[in-house]
C-alpha cells in the first residue's frame, strides 16, 4: 500500500525567504506526482506535476524534482511571500498495484509566511 | 465551463439521518473520485468510479453507497449519518489514469453530523 510522507507538518518563516517543503513515497510505480495548494476553507490547486520519467518541474517562483528511484520529491519556494501561506500537499498518482488509478496524499505541510 | 461543482455547501445532520452529496463535472472526464479530509488524516479515498455506470470502494467506504447513473455526475450517499462522519467531502474527476492526468477537485462540502 503506497504511503506518502511530507516534512515538516507545519513551516514559519519570514517574507524573502527560500523555503524547502519534502515529500516521500513508499512505493515507486507511478504515474507521476502532484504539488497541491489548500487554502483555509477552499477546495485544492493544482501546482506542480511532474511526470514520472521527469527530473523536475517550475512554474514561476516553484520548483519541484522527483527522485523516484529514491521516492523523493520537494518544493522549492523562492523569495516567499505572505500570499504563498497555505497549506501544501503533495501526492501521487498510483500505477500499480491495488492503488492503481488513485491519488495518494501526504498529510501536508503548513506554511505560514510573516511579513 | 464550471469544472468541478459540489452540492450542498454546508450541511447539518442528526445522528441517523440520511442524505446524497451531488458531484458534478461539465469535462467529460470519466474517473470520479470522493474523499474526505479530517483534522491530520489529510485526503481520504471513499469511494470512485472509472466509468458511467461503476463504482469501487476506497480506502474508507462504510457507512457511504454511490452511484455514477451518468458519466457527468457522483453521488455519494450517507444512509444512517454518524458523528464519525463529520468531515469535509471532496469530490474530484480526471480524464484518466495516465502520466499527464490530474484530478480536479470540487470546493467541498462541509457536513456535522450532530
Amino acid at each position: 500500500k503506497q504511503e506518502v510522507t511530507q516534512i515538516p507538518a507545519a513551516l514559519s518563516v519570514p517574507e524573502g525567504e527560500n523555503l524547502v517543503l519534502n515529500c516521500s513515497f513508499t512505493d515507486s510505480a507511478i504515474y507521476n506526482l502532484q504539488w497541491f495548494r489548500q487554502d483555509p476553507g477552499k477546495g485544492l490547486t493544482s501546482l506542480l506535476l511532474i511526470q514520472s520519467s521527469q527530473r523536475e518541474q517550475t512554474s514561476g517562483r516553484l520548483n519541484a524534482s522527483l527522485d523516484k528511484s529514491s521516492g523523493r520529491s520537494t518544493l522549492y519556494i523562492a523569495a516567499s511571500q505572505p500570499g504563498d501561506s497555505a497549506t501544501y500537499l503533495c501526492a501521487v498518482y498510483n500505477a500499480g498495484g491495488t492503488s492503481y488509478g488513485k491519488l495518494t496524499f501526504g498529510q501536508g505541510t503548513i506554511l505560514t509566511v510573516h511579513p | 465551463n464550471a469544472g468541478v461543482t459540489q452540492t450542498p455547501k454546508f450541511r447539518v445532520l442528526k445522528t441517523g439521518q440520511s442524505m446524497t452529496l451531488l458531484c458534478a463535472q461539465d469535462m467529460n472526464h470519466e474517473y470520479m473520485y470522493w474523499y474526505r479530509q479530517d483534522p491530520g488524516m489529510g485526503l481520504r479515498l471513499i469511494h470512485y468510479s472509472v466509468g458511467e455506470g461503476t463504482t469501487a470502494k476506497g480506502e474508507v467506504p462504510d457507512g457511504y453507497n454511490v452511484s455514477r447513473l451518468k458519466k457527468q455526475n457522483f453521488l455519494l450517499g450517507l444512509e444512517s449519518a454518524a458523528p464519525s462522519q463529520t468531515s469535509v467531502y471532496f469530490c474530484a474527476s480526471a480524464r484518466l489514469a495516465g502520466v499527464s492526468d490530474t484530478q480536479y477537485f470540487g470546493p467541498g462540502t462541509r457536513l456535522t453530523v450532530l
